[in-house]
């Protein structure tokens, strides 16, 4: 069975602010992919990034950033420079490609609703 | 080109009725998916198929049946709607393990 737990429930910082979300994940398989989503206010699902697990190397895009670390099992997403617009939840998942039960299954953690206030 | 299509955007059903909530994508993908979002717990999977004429349960699948007669389309019944199913349901779509393309939702409620 895979999990993917976000522990932060709820964050709240100031505009301009950094803020991290947390990501920790669990799977038996060495061969999987991560992702996270943006969900604004909207309602739609946003695509951030794919990660596989062969692929350690940290990414940047604009003000994002993610910190994968196969070690701790966990795949972390930092907002630099927060803005108003970041207001969202972000969901952390995870897909494997064993051919047993569960694969092609997409786990979603619970989200983290983050605020930024202006 | 559409991406993931979803109908109908908003739904109120008695305890009791059926209805399928359609989806559609355009995109040629082999690999489809239903969810459901509740309050505080994710999205988690109902049924999924990897290709026509395939499908498979997910998490959470009583209370629905799915078929995929098409690569396009990827229906979900409710075939007797109760109030535990008031949801927002999303339909997703992707090319195996890339990215999952979701479509914009529907809002179900059953009273």
């Amino acid at each position: 069975a895979q999990k993917v737990t976000q522990a932060q429930t709820e964050i709240s910082v100031v505009e301009k602010e950094d803020v991290t979300l947390d990501c920790v994940y669990e799977t038996r398989d060495t061969t999987y992919y991560l992702f996270w989503y943006k969900q604004p206010p909207s309602g739609e699902l946003v695509f951030l990034i794919r990660r596989n697990s062969f692929d350690e190397q940290n990414e940047i895009s604009g003000r994002y950033s993610w910190n994968f670390q196969k070690s701790t099992s966990s795949f972390n997403f930092t907002i630099t420079a927060s803005q108003v617009v970041d207001s969202a939840v972000y969901f952390c998942a995870l897909i494997t490609t064993y051919s047993g039960a569960g694969s092609y299954q997409l786990t979603f953690g619970k989200g983290t609703k983050l605020s930024v206030i202006p | 080109n559409a991406g993931v299509t979803q109908t109908p955007k908003f739904q109120v059903l008695k305890t009791g009725q059926s209805m399928t909530l359609q989806c559609a994508q355009d995109m040629n993908h082999e690999y489809m998916s239903w969810y459901r979002q509740d309050p505080g717990m994710g999205l988690r999977l109902i049924h999924y198929s990897v290709g026509a004429g395939i499908t498979d349960q997910g998490e959470v699948p009583n209370g629905y049946n799915v078929s995929r007669s098409t690569t396009e389309d990827f229906p979900l019944r409710l075939l007797s709607a109760a109030p535990s199913q008031t949801s927002v349901y999303f339909c997703a779509s992707s090319s195996r393990l890339y990215e999952q393309y979701f479509g914009p939702g529907t809002r179900l409620t059953v009273t």
